[in-house]
C-alpha cells in the first residue's frame, strides 16, 4: 500500500535560517505529492504539489521537487521566519483514488 | 471567507456514549473526505463520499463508525459506543471535483473527541 514517511521533529530554527524537511514514499503507479501546513489554531492548509516527476512546486518561498528515481520529495526553503512556525505534513495522492496519504507531520519552531 | 466548517469544534464523551460529528463543506464541492488524526500523527483516512454516495469507507476501524451524506453537501459522521482509542481530532475536508489527483482538498478545523 502507499506510505509516506518523512523526518520526526521538532525542528527548530533561528530566524533566516534554511530549513529541510525530507520526506519520502511508496505508492504504486504515479502518485501526485502535496505538502500541508498546519499553523497554530488553523486547519490544514495545501501549501505545494507536484502530479509527476521532476516538477517543482513553489509557495511562500518554499519549494519542492518530485524526485522519481528516490522517492522523494523533500521541503526547502531559504530563509525562514517566525511566522513558518507550523506542523508540515508531506501527503501522496495515487493516480486511481481521492483520498490523501500522509506522513506523520514535522512540527517546526522558528525562533527571532 | 465560508470555507468548510466543522461542529463541535471540542466534544468529551463518556465511554459507551454515541456522538455525532458534523461536516458543512464548502458550497458546491463535490467530494467530501472524513479522516482521523491522532495526537502527534499525520491524518488518517476514514471515509469519502461523491455528492450522496459514499464510495470508499475501507478506512473506518470497526462498525462503530457511520458516516452519511443524505443530501450531498452536510456530512455526519457518528461513532457509536465510544471507546478510549477513539480519541483524536476528526477532520473533514471537501474538494470542488470528483477526484482527480490535481483536486485540492480543502480542510476544517476538525472536531477534537476525546474518550473518558
Amino acid at each position: 500500500g502507499n506510505s509516506v514517511t518523512q523526518m520526526e521533529g521538532p525542528v527548530t530554527l533561528s530566524e533566516e535560517a534554511f530549513l529541510t524537511i525530507n520526506c519520502t514514499y511508496t505508492a504504486t503507479g504515479y502518485p501526485s505529492l502535496f505538502w500541508y501546513v498546519q499553523y497554530p489554531g488553523e486547519g490544514l492548509q495545501l501549501l505545494l504539489k507536484a502530479t509527476k516527476a521532476d516538477d517543482k512546486g513553489s509557495n511562500k518561498g518554499f519549494e519542492a521537487t518530485y524526485r522519481k528515481e528516490t522517492t522523494s520529495f523533500h521541503l526547502e526553503k531559504g530563509s525562514v521566519q517566525v511566522s513558518d512556525s507550523a506542523v508540515y505534513f508531506c501527503a501522496l495522492s495515487s493516480t486511481a483514488g481521492n483520498k490523501l496519504t500522509f506522513g506523520g507531520g514535522t512540527r517546526v519552531l522558528v525562533k527571532p | 471567507g465560508a470555507g468548510v466548517s466543522q461542529s463541535p469544534r471540542y466534544k468529551v464523551a463518556k465511554r459507551g456514549q454515541d456522538v455525532a460529528l458534523r461536516c458543512d463543506p464548502i458550497s458546491g464541492h463535490v467530494s467530501l473526505f472524513w479522516y482521523q488524526q491522532a495526537l502527534g500523527q499525520g491524518p488518517e483516512f476514514l471515509t469519502y463520499f461523491q455528492n450522496e454516495a459514499q464510495l470508499d469507507k475501507s478506512g473506518l476501524p470497526s462498525d462503530r463508525f457511520f458516516a452519511e451524506r443524505p443530501e450531498g453537501s452536510v456530512s455526519t459522521l457518528k461513532i457509536q459506543r465510544t471507546q478510549q482509542e477513539d480519541s483524536a481530532v476528526y477532520l473533514c475536508a471537501s474538494s470542488v471535483r470528483q477526484g482527480g489527483t490535481n483536486t485540492e482538498a480543502f480542510f476544517g478545523q476538525g472536531t477534537r473527541l476525546t474518550v473518558v
